[in-house]
């Protein structure tokens, strides 16, 4: 599976919305895009996926473009415990996840 | 339902030293993945496991070994350790049957030092 692009840090306020940018131009049609989050001293957890609409859940929501190179996690009001390492994946035929190196978060109280 | 666990949590061992790392799945998930993070990186895939038998496997060498067992529990076993494998090792486990593109949900991990 095609690694993405993600940026390496990013800065948001607390109680503030975060939108977390990922390019991924090579995606297939049969690609999902899934997102994962590690925190600090944890496995990385399920966060959401899509493969072309927009999704919500209770953690977040997707927004993936129309051309589907490219999709942003949204984290509607974030909270010190979002602080994170935030990875977009490009899930297709392979069995396993293939991790780039993701977006670290830092949320300011 | 109980989640994925792994153990031990922390090892130091020393170089040309063999390893086991435990998982326990969690319940109902037939399929076990490990993964190899390296201090600051993304995990890599080492290999999975469905229903007892080796289901795909990363770029890792034959001393990366791994078994999976009837309750669908699984081991990782490292042979002649190197410096370069202290990692944290990370174990995963699906209700895949076997597909892509199935969440996993992954245990805390075995922080794994060789000196």
């Amino acid at each position: 599976d095609a690694k993405t692009t993600q940026p390496n840090s990013m800065e948001s306020n607390e109680e503030e919305p975060v939108h977390l940018p990922c390019n991924h131009s090579t995606i297939s049609g049969t690609d999902y895009i899934h997102w994962y989050r590690q925190l600090p001293s944890q496995g990385p957890e399920y966060v959401i996926h899509g493969l072309t609409s927009n999704v919500n859940n209770r953690m977040a929501s997707l927004a993936i473009a129309e051309d589907r190179k490219s999709s942003t996690l949204i984290l509607h009001r974030a909270t010190l415990r979002d602080a994170a390492v935030y990875y977009c994946i490009q899930w297709g035929s392979a069995r396993q996840l293939t991790f780039g190196s993701g977006t670290q978060l830092t949320v300011l109280p | 339902e109980t989640g994925v666990t792994q153990s031990p949590t922390h090892l130091i061992k020393t170089r040309g030293q063999q390893v086991t790392l435990r998982c326990s799945s969690q319940s109902g998930h037939n399929t076990v993945s490990w993964y190899q993070q390296a201090l600051g990186q993304g995990p890599q895939f080492i290999f999975q496991y469905y229903r007892e038998e080796e289901n795909g496997r990363g770029n890792f060498p034959p001393r990366f070994s791994g078994l999976q067992f009837p309750n669908y529990s699984s081991e990782l076993n490292v042979n002649a350790l190197e410096l370069d494998d202290s990692a944290l090792y990370l174990c995963a486990s699906s209700l895949t049957g076997g597909l892509a593109g199935v969440r996993q949900y992954f245990g805390p991990g075995t922080r794994l030092t060789v000196l």
